[in-house]
C-alpha cells in the first residue's frame, strides 16, 4: 500500500531530552513537510523539503531540526530548545511542492 | 497574521440536510484552494480542491465554490451523513509564485445529527 507512515504514534519525553519522529513515504513524492497542530489552531508549518538534501524553515522552525538524506524519509527532531513541544505532529508529502499534500496519521508528543 | 480564516468553529446539521462550511482568505496571490477532513488523532484527509480559474468544483456529495472578488470559498456537503462529522480545514497556496507553503484555517467542527 502506498502511503505515509509516521512513528511512533505516541511518545513521551522528559524535559531536556531530544526526541526524533520518523516519517517515511513510498509515494515517490519529491516534497515532504512537517506540521504541528495545537488545540483550537490550524496546522502550522515547521519545516519542508522540496528535494533530497535540501530543506527550508517554515513558520515555527525554532527548536526543531530535520534531515532529508533519502527521498523516502524526512525525520523531525524536537530538541530541548523547543519551549512548548507537547503537540500533535503531522508529516505530509506532495508530488512536488505547492501541490496537494497528503498527510500521515500523526504522532502525539507529550513532555512529562 | 492568519491569512486563511474559518470564523465558525463549529456547525451542527441534521442528517440529510446541506452542510455549508465557509472560509475567507486575505492574500490575493492565493490561486489554489483545498479542503481537508480530519478525525480526532488522525491525519487530515484531502477532500477536494479548486483552482482560481474555476468558481465551482464538484465531487460526489462535495462541492466547493470560490468567489475570488470576495476572497471567499465554501464547501457544500449534500446530503450530510453522520460519517461526515469531523473537523474540516480549508487551505490555500500561491502556486503561481512558486511558493511551497499551504496556509491552513483553524478548522470547523461539523456534527451531523442522525
Amino acid at each position: 500500500d502506498g502511503g505515509i507512515t509516521q512513528s511512533p504514534k505516541y511518545l513521551f519525553r522528559k524535559e531536556g531530552q531530544n526526541v526524533t519522529l520518523s516519517c517515511e513515504q513510498n509515494l515517490n513524492h519529491d516534497a515532504m513537510y512537517w506540521y504541528r497542530q495545537d488545540p483550537g489552531q490550524g496546522l502550522r508549518l515547521i519545516y519542508y523539503s522540496q528535494i533530497v538534501n535540501d530543506f527550508q524553515k517554515g513558520d515555527i522552525a525554532e527548536g526543531y531540526s530535520v534531515s532529508r538524506e533519502k527521498k523516502e524519509s524526512f525525520p523531525l527532531t524536537v530538541t530541548s530548545a523547543q519551549k512548548n513541544p507537547t503537540a500533535f505532529y503531522l508529516c505530509a508529502s506532495s508530488i512536488y511542492s505547492g501541490n496537494t499534500i497528503y498527510f500521515g496519521e500523526g504522532s502525539w508528543l507529550t513532555v512529562v | 497574521d492568519q491569512q486563511v480564516k474559518q470564523n465558525s468553529p463549529s456547525l451542527s446539521v441534521q442528517e440529510g440536510r446541506i452542510s455549508i462550511l465557509n472560509c475567507d482568505y486575505t492574500n490575493s496571490m492565493f490561486d489554489y484552494f483545498l479542503w481537508y477532513k480530519k478525525y480526532p488523532a488522525e491525519g487530515p484527509t484531502f477532500l477536494i480542491s479548486i483552482s482560481s480559474i474555476k468558481d465551482k468544483n464538484e465531487d460526489g456529495r462535495f462541492t466547493v465554490f470560490l468567489n475570488k472578488s470576495a476572497k471567499h470559498l465554501s464547501l457544500h456537503i449534500v446530503p450530510s451523513q453522520p460519517g461526515d462529522s469531523a473537523v474540516y480545514f480549508c487551505a490555500a497556496s500561491a502556486r503561481s509564485t512558486g511558493a511551497n507553503n499551504l496556509f491552513f484555517g483553524t478548522g470547523t467542527r461539523l456534527t451531523v445529527i442522525p
